[in-house]
């Protein structure tokens, strides 16, 4: 059973504008979640985080959101840059134990 | 970023065939684990280690085994590849002291033919 769910397979957007990729979770044991991205023949690379104590984290161009009472999170990215095409993985842990993954979103950024 | 190697990175193995990935990190981070990605399913745990001779299964373990000798060293064995194994597999370690982030290599291709 998929406890984490990204249920937008791909997304486009113009460059510039905003890019928000959306992660649903079920188990509300998890306390911090994670966003990765990830290029072709590459590995995931870390992008950011949040603890589940916060609803809110910056960084750069880059923020998350979290709504424990929806069990959603989301990555806003503002402006969105060609850059930024990638596929983009959420992922959910409860701390000291396993990272749970979502199947992943394709951000396409379009010049 | 947690200096992680992997190889093979890319391997093509007949059915049948036993086949080890290995994994290595620099980091002396004490967790690693092992996942492959597949189209539609995203990335999927494997198996675990907490620390030297200290493995788990993950999600997707049958046909898997692994073996940590040294903290620096992750090995993963198919003990007899099938087609249904062809995947990238991403190795990844993690330092709980460094706070709840994992690190990723930058995976090996295997197909199985």
């Amino acid at each position: 059973d998929q406890q984490v769910k990204q249920n937008s397979p791909s997304l486009s957007v113009q460059e510039g504008r905003i890019s928000i990729l959306n992660c649903d979770y079920t188990n509300s044991m998890f306390d911090y979640f994670l966003w990765y991205k990830k290029y072709p023949a590459e590995g995931p690379t870390f992008l950011i985080s949040i603890s589940s104590i916060k609803d809110k984290n910056e960084d750069g161009r880059f923020t998350v959101f979290l709504n424990k009472s929806a069990k959603h999170l989301s990555l806003h990215i503002v402006p969105s840059q060609p850059g930024d095409s990638a596929v983009y993985f959420c992922a959910a842990t409860v701390t000291g134990n396993q990272f749970y993954f979502g199947t992943g979103t394709s951000l396409t950024v379009i010049p | 970023d947690a200096g992680i190697t992997q190889s093979p990175r890319h391997k093509v193995t007949e059915t049948g065939t036993p086949v080890t990935l290995r994994c290595h990190q620099t980091e002396n981070h004490r967790y690693m684990y092992w996942y492959r990605q597949d189209p539609g399913h995203g990335l999927r745990l494997i198996h675990y280690s907490y620390g030297v001779k200290d493995t788990d299964k993950g999600e997707v373990s049958d046909g898997y085994s692994v073996s940590r000798s040294k903290t620096e060293d992750f090995l993963l064995t198919l003990e007899s590849a099938t087609s249904s194994q062809t995947s990238v597999y991403f190795c990844a370690s993690q330092s709980p002291s460094s706070g709840n982030t994992i690190y990723f290599g930058e995976g090996s291709w295997l197909t199985v033919v």
